[in-house]
């Protein structure tokens, strides 16, 4: 049974570059969540899909950050002209959507904006 | 807004002491999901139990066990005899229903409690 998968693990990039993750859920999952989480601090919703719709976006998804879950399967995250501030763990999150949704994550990838 | 607190940044102790996480968590949703997750130095997030806001029957499983507490908005997570791979940090989540309530989205998190185990 394969787990949510990331890539890349980690990615170092200069300020101003434009940078893109990738996220495969669970095969069987049809929701899919992006947490952002920075040194000491809990993990804070970015957006989430439900099979290829957005269905909700956070405050802190700037407009340099767009969400792409094409056919409903694997999604990307792309930051525009990174900044120092976007260094963190990016978390995907995948569920089967139910009364219960329980969310299984990956391993992140881990930004550093030089 | 529904907000988590841990209010232990770090706790410390000695193997096969037993410990305590504290959660504390407000919402005005009347139904709303709890949740535990370990978080290894690897980093990745693992799932340890969910509870329905509905159910404040106590649990346990294994070494681990559960207080969840409407009447003081608390969800306490006690491992028993802690071992050296407990080490790791510990988060508590909410989720609230999405509209229609008849599922439940985005979690909250605390800020997480760093558990170090000493041999």
């Amino acid at each position: 049974d394969t787990g949510v998968s990331q890539d890349p693990r980690h990615k170092i990039t200069k300020r101003g570059q434009n940078v893109t993750f990738r996220c495969d859920p669970i095969s069987e999952h049809n929701r899919l969540y992006w947490y952002r989480q920075t040194l000491g601090q809990g993990p804070e919703f970015l957006t989430y899909f439900q099979n290829e719709a957005q269905l909700e976006k956070s405050r802190l998804l700037s407009d340099r950050f767009s969400a792409e879950r094409p056919k409903g399967s694997f999604s990307t995250l792309e930051i525009q002209r990174t900044e120092q501030g976007d260094s963190a763990m990016y978390l995907c999150a995948s569920s089967l959507s139910s009364r219960t949704d329980t969310q299984y994550f990956g391993p992140g990838t881990r930004l550093t904006v030089l | 807004a529904q907000k988590v607190t841990q209010a232990q940044t770090e706790i410390s102790v000695v193997e096969k002491e037993d410990v305590t996480l504290d959660c504390v968590y407000e919402t005005r949703d009347t139904t709303y999901y709890l949740f535990w997750y370990k978080q290894p130095p690897s980093g990745e997030l693992v799932f340890l139990i969910r509870r329905n806001s509905f159910d404040e029957q106590n649990e346990i499983s294994g070494r681990y066990s559960w207080n969840f507490q409407k009447s003081t908005s608390s969800f306490n997570f006690t491992i028993t005899a802690s071992q050296v791979v407990d080490s790791a940090v510990y988060f508590c989540a909410l989720s609230e229903a999405i509209a229609g309530g008849t599922s439940y989205g985005k979690l909250t998190f605390g800020q997480g409690t760093i558990l170090t185990v000493h041999p």
